[in-house]
């Protein structure tokens, strides 16, 4: 089993949808968990941090599932410009931060 | 603020020969450093992260070393390139728990 997998996708979806995507992990153990964004080419920046309690950040929520071993991240009144790759990321913790990307989720808005 | 800076921006190399990238990172102290690389296409695949000055792990068994020799020095190397070295490289750093902070990334093409 993948320690972070993600379904990759393509979510093609029209502007103004919600969407979601999960993303499970193995490590039971995982402390810090991230979502990420990817555009073509480009190096991936930090979206949103997911906490316990589950978080909110305009048109993007995102929630773990700490008992099922999932994330997940919701976007509302999706944009052309949201279109990208997602990148779920989880820490192995072991003492130290060692961040386990999984292969990420496409996601195509279109007009 | 902290910036992260990793060079060159793209690469073309001749099968057989050595490499070398290199990342620094200002305005942090001893942070942990990451060197990934994507093939076209594909998730983020972990190579080596190092947590100090002279500690590296390897993740995977490969073609390719790191080094850090100065605290927010990392650097990439092979001796020698082979055509499935080809890819997108891309150096980051975190503190302890925290996210992930990418520099721009190598693409290299190994012909």
């Amino acid at each position: 089993r993948k320690e972070v997998e993600q379904d990759p996708g393509p979510f093609n979806v029209p502007e103004g949808a919600t969407v979601a995507f999960n993303c499970t992990y193995s490590n039971s153990a995982s402390q810090s968990f991230f979502w990420y964004r990817q555009d073509c080419r480009k190096e991936p920046k930090l979206l949103m941090s997911v906490y316990s309690s589950g978080n909110e950040d305009g048109r993007f929520t995102a929630q773990l599932n700490r008992a099922s071993q999932y994330i997940s991240l919701l976007i509302r009144d999706s944009k052309l410009s949201d279109s990208a790759t997602y990148l779920c990321v989880v820490n192995d913790s072991g003492g130290y931060n060692k961040l386990i990307f999984g292969a990420g989720t496409r996601l195509a808005v279109h007009p | 603020s902290q910036t992260i800076h990793q060079w060159p921006a793209t690469l073309v190399q001749p099968v057989g020969s050595p490499l070398s990238l290199e990342c620094t990172v200002e305005g942090t102290s001893n942070p942990n450093l990451y060197w990934y690389r994507q093939a076209a296409g594909r998730g983020l695949q972990l190579l080596f992260y190092s947590v100090g000055i002279g500690q590296i792990s390897s993740e995977v068994p490969q073609n390719l070393s790191a080094s850090r020799p100065q605290d927010r020095q990392f650097i990439l190397s092979s001796k020698k390139l082979l055509l499935s070295d080809s890819g997108f490289y891309l150096c980051a750093w975190s503190s302890d728990l925290t996210e992930a902070f990418f520099g721009q990334g190598t693409r290299l093409t190994v012909v």
